[in-house]
């Protein structure tokens, strides 16, 4: 199964500021088929960017996402309050699909 | 607009057997798409338990595989989970979900529903 390592655990910024999430993987992932959530307390998770780069619908384009292989980073150009909460990736091109151990975005 | 709503006992007993029900309204599952359950312990992160196809084709997790029964009925439009020999571990808020796969743009999550194993 392929291991998805997420860095840092919690980032602390400040709204305005830009986030970079870390996600990597233990082999490739096929297709680049990479998924980023969000999730935040007593909700279901929210897709944000399918196939490493595409964003779902009606996601705010200050969201993006990059990489190929086992690299992959979701960017937040400039943090709205809004945007605190906790990152996931996932792996969907292999089975089992598997997610990160998630990113905690906080507010400095 | 598809939703998903996950039903069943939010406590269970140790040894036991944990059964959800998934009700999907908005889209027939016949139509296609993988369903699914994630569970996520208090407090930490997502596992993937498994997954069915509207033909009865079945994918587990294979940590769980030997305790997982994922089942389909195209006519209630709706799919079920059973988890057996629980213990305090399998203590989750558990989803449902139409799974994002590969060619799809989207994927559609319950609520989710707090499932405790104890006596």
């Amino acid at each position: 199964e392929i291991v998805l390592t997420q860095s840092p655990g919690t980032l602390s910024l400040s709204p305005g500021e830009r986030a970079t999430l870390s996600c990597r993987a233990s082999q490739s992932v096929s297709g680049s088929y990479l998924a980023w959530y969000q999730q935040k307390p007593g909700q279901a998770p929210r897709l944000l960017i399918y196939t490493a780069s595409s964003r779902a619908t009606g996601i705010p384009d200050r969201f993006s996402g990059s990489g190929s292989g086992t690299d992959f980073t979701l960017t937040i150009s400039r943090l709205e309050p809004e945007d605190f909460a906790v990152y996931y990736c996932q792996q969907y091109g292999s089975s089992p699909r598997t997610f990160g151990q998630g990113t905690k975005l906080e507010i400095k | 607009q598809v939703q998903l709503q996950e039903s069943g006992p939010g406590l269970v007993k140790p040894s036991e057997t944990l059964s959800l029900t998934c009700g999907v309204s908005g889209y027939s599952i016949s139509s296609g798409y993988y369903w699914g359950w994630i569970r996520q312990p208090p407090g930490k992160g997502l596992e993937w338990i498994g997954s069915v196809y509207h033909s009865g084709i079945t994918y587990y997790n294979p940590s769980l595989k030997s305790r997982v029964t994922i089942s389909v009925d195209t006519s209630r439009n709706q799919f079920s989970l059973k988890l057996s020999s629980v213990t305090a571990a399998d203590t989750a808020v558990y989803y449902c979900v139409r799974l994002l796969i590969v060619g799809a743009t989207t994927d559609y999550w319950g609520q989710g529903t707090l499932v405790t194993v104890s006596s």
